[in-house]
């Protein structure tokens, strides 16, 4: 079955930093999605991205999607504090169900 | 704030125990998927309803089952619980359009299995 894998499993930054954390998939994907989990919530949507070598933005966070729609990645300008929690990818090939199969996430830490 | 409202927010259960975990989607969402999230894994499918019919099932046995009503709203059942079904439980809705489903998902129900 279609697989989802996401590096590194942890990340730990000093506040200011850059982060990126990527995602690769066994599969070729419709379209991938972007999730953030804070600590004891729940995954909030960010974004989707569907063309091949896309590139979105939103702020600080800037999501590229590969050429070959099997990779994806999340770069984040200058962490601050209330970047922490846990980003997941999640991706979709798409026809018929909907459904996502989510990476284990990247957990980032900003020391202060 | 997403609209998914899920109850009861925690549950302790004994191994062999039947539990049934709730979900109100958004105002507006046709379809509910259902998702299972061990400790610091990522969420798994398991499986998501349409119109209240299963459109889709991920790798969980059948003792994992569920309804869609009328309403949209939605009820996960797991009968005869085992150990390894302790972990946080969530419900997710969606808008079914083909070219972009964004999931709406709810706080989650966390279920001890004793």
């Amino acid at each position: 079955g279609q697989q989802v894998m996401q590096i590194p499993q942890y990340q730990h930054v000093q506040e200011g930093e850059d982060f990126t954390t990527y995602c690769n998939s066994s599969t070729t994907l419709s379209n991938i999605q972007w999730y953030k989990q804070r600590p004891g919530g729940h995954p909030v949507f960010l974004i989707q991205l569907v063309k091949s070598g896309e590139v979105k933005k939103q702020k600080r966070l800037t999501f590229q999607f590969g050429e070959a729609k099997k990779n994806s990645s999340l770069h984040i300008t200058a962490t601050q504090t209330t970047d922490v929690g846990t980003y997941f990818c999640a991706g979709s090939s798409g026809a018929g169900s909907y459904q996502l199969t989510f990476g284990k996430g990247t957990k980032l830490s900003v020391i202060p | 704030e997403t609209g998914v409202t899920q109850s009861p927010t925690h549950l302790i259960k004994t191994r062999g125990q039947q539990v049934t975990l709730r979900c109100s989607s958004q105002s507006g969402h046709n379809t509910v998927s259902w998702y299972q999230q061990a400790l610091g894994q990522g969420p798994q499918f398991i499986f998501q309803y349409y119109r209240e019919e299963e459109n889709g099932r991920g790798n969980f046995p059948p003792r994992f089952s569920g309804l869609q009503f009328p309403n949209y709203s939605s009820e996960l059942n797991v009968n005869a619980l085992e150990l390894d079904d302790s972990a946080l439980y969530l419900c997710a809705s969606s808008l079914k359009t083909p070219a972009f489903e964004k999931l709406f998902f709810g706080s989650g129900t966390q279920l001890s299995v004793l």
